[in-house]
């Protein structure tokens, strides 16, 4: 396959910080998104890393280290709404290549 | 609204008919995309438009799938034979341009069942 790995499931307690890692191969990459997926819902942009280092977007942050084929999304002051499925995908060519998505529950 | 918009929302069909699923794209949007959902996976790429011409269709997985885009706007997937594996979650995407740190922006999907 296209080898984009990110954890099945992670569980973090409302109000904490929660980071979902995400790895892939380096070969034709061109930028890597995160979305977002309520159950039965489309995916939401969230962020977009091209170059290496940290983009801070309000509770969410998403780094990149491109020789290292590694991305995480950093999720701070979590709320029970961020309940969802967190998507990694890379860009090759014109398409993006999607992991399988994280599971995040947040628990009261 | 002003996002993407598909149609029907959910569609059930028996094993060897004939379906199509319909993308209103963002306004002014040149690139759209289809994608594959199954449950517990994340979207898969089938085709790519830049205007009225499929650029990249090397998602398809058989000659039973076909899409156009006729006027560079709406596009139609459409499904020949439907197999009991094609159920799924057939997502669309819009983005301005199809290059860089371009956007793809998500429908709600159309839910195929095939009995």
């Amino acid at each position: 396959g296209q080898n984009i790995d990110q954890p099945t499931e992670m569980t973090a307690t409302e109000g904490a910080i929660v980071q979902i890692n995400c790895t892939y191969q380096t070969s034709g990459f061109n930028g890597l998104f995160w979305y977002q997926q309520h159950a039965g819902e489309a995916p939401t942009f969230l962020s977009y890393n091209v170059l290496d280092g940290l983009e801070e977007k309000g509770r969410f942050s998403s780094f990149l280290s491109r020789s290292k084929g590694y991305s995480y999304l950093l999720l701070k002051e979590l709320q029970m709404k961020d309940s969802a499925s967190y998507l990694c995908a890379v860009r090759r060519g014109n398409k993006l290549v999607f992991g399988a998505g994280t599971i995040l529950r947040v628990k009261s | 609204g002003a996002g993407v918009s598909q149609t029907p929302s959910n569609k059930v069909t028996e094993k060897g008919k004939y379906v199509e699923l319909r993308c209103d794209p963002i306004s002014g949007h040149t690139a759209l995309y289809w994608y594959r959902q199954s449950l517990g996976q994340g979207p898969e790429f089938l085709i790519y438009f830049q205007g009225t011409g499929a650029a990249d269709d090397s998602g398809l997985p058989n000659d039973r799938f076909f899409a156009v885009r006729p006027e560079g706007s709406v596009s139609t997937l459409k499904i020949q034979r439907t197999e009991r594996g094609d159920s799924a979650v057939y997502l669309c995407a819009s983005s301005l341009g199809g290059q860089g740190s371009d956007t793809q922006y998500f429908g709600p999907g159309t839910r195929l069942t095939v009995l």
